[in-house]
């Protein structure tokens, strides 16, 4: 069965800290792997992709990684602020078909 | 291109009564999903549309919920008979037919079924 895991399921950090959210999928077969990032009462925006060759991206203080041998993504967001209070989602497409199957989210709360 | 857009932002229905909602993807997109989402879990699918075809529906989409997407523009979402279990977020998002291309989701309608 295709799913998609996250961990934890909520965060509370401190302005200013680092902090990193994990992605565990079993989706096959694989095509590529999103983070977005969903602010309260708003759609989902989507932070990166990773396609199966690709090991690291980044976006502004956003990091993301792949190891597609383990099926494990995660998200580290340095210094963090408090516009970063938000629930991040991991995204599996699954290739050749137009699904994609949703994590349930982490939400992370930042405080002053 | 003013994005993905969906109307009404907020609505609140007595139970029974019928509801629709309206989905303008990005115009060149010709592909548009329906996702329901209750509060702290992500995105449910609903229902997916290439142009105006309608290619799949979710077992989670009843015989109470029905969606079109006439001329392969924008999409509505109707939900007949409306049960407190409705209550929820509805997504849309569009994208393009290329393989790695992002799914543009649009702020949701906030469903409370009364």
């Amino acid at each position: 069965k295709n799913q998609v895991e996250q961990s934890p399921q909520s965060l509370i950090i401190l302005e200013g800290k680092n902090c990193t959210l994990q992605c565990n999928y079993t989706v096959s077969p694989f095509s590529n792997l999103r983070w977005y990032k969903q602010d309260t009462g708003r759609g989902p925006v989507s932070l990166t992709i990773m396609t199966f060759s690709e090991n690291t991206k980044s976006n502004g203080r956003y990091t993301a990684t792949l190891d597609a041998d383990t099926k494990q993504s995660s998200l580290h967001i340095t210094a963090s602020q408090l516009s970063d209070s938000a629930s991040y989602i991991c995204v599996v497409s699954v290739s050749g078909t137009y699904k994609y199957i949703f994590g349930t989210g982490t939400r992370l709360k930042v405080l002053a | 291109d003013t994005g993905v857009s969906q109307d009404p932002r907020h609505k609140i229905t007595k139970r029974g009564q019928n509801v629709t909602f309206r989905c303008d993807p990005i115009s060149e997109h010709n592909r548009l999903y329906w996702y329901r989402q209750t509060l702290g879990q992500g995105p449910e699918f609903l229902t997916y549309f290439q142009n105006e075809a309608q290619l799949e529906k979710s077992r989670l989409l009843s015989d109470r919920f029905s969606a079109e997407r006439p001329k392969g523009s924008f999409s509505t979402l109707e939900i007949q008979r409306t049960e407190q279990g409705d209550s929820a977020m509805y997504l849309c998002a569009s994208r393009r037919a290329s393989a790695h291309d992002e799914q543009f989701f649009g702020p949701g309608t906030r469903l409370t079924v009364l």
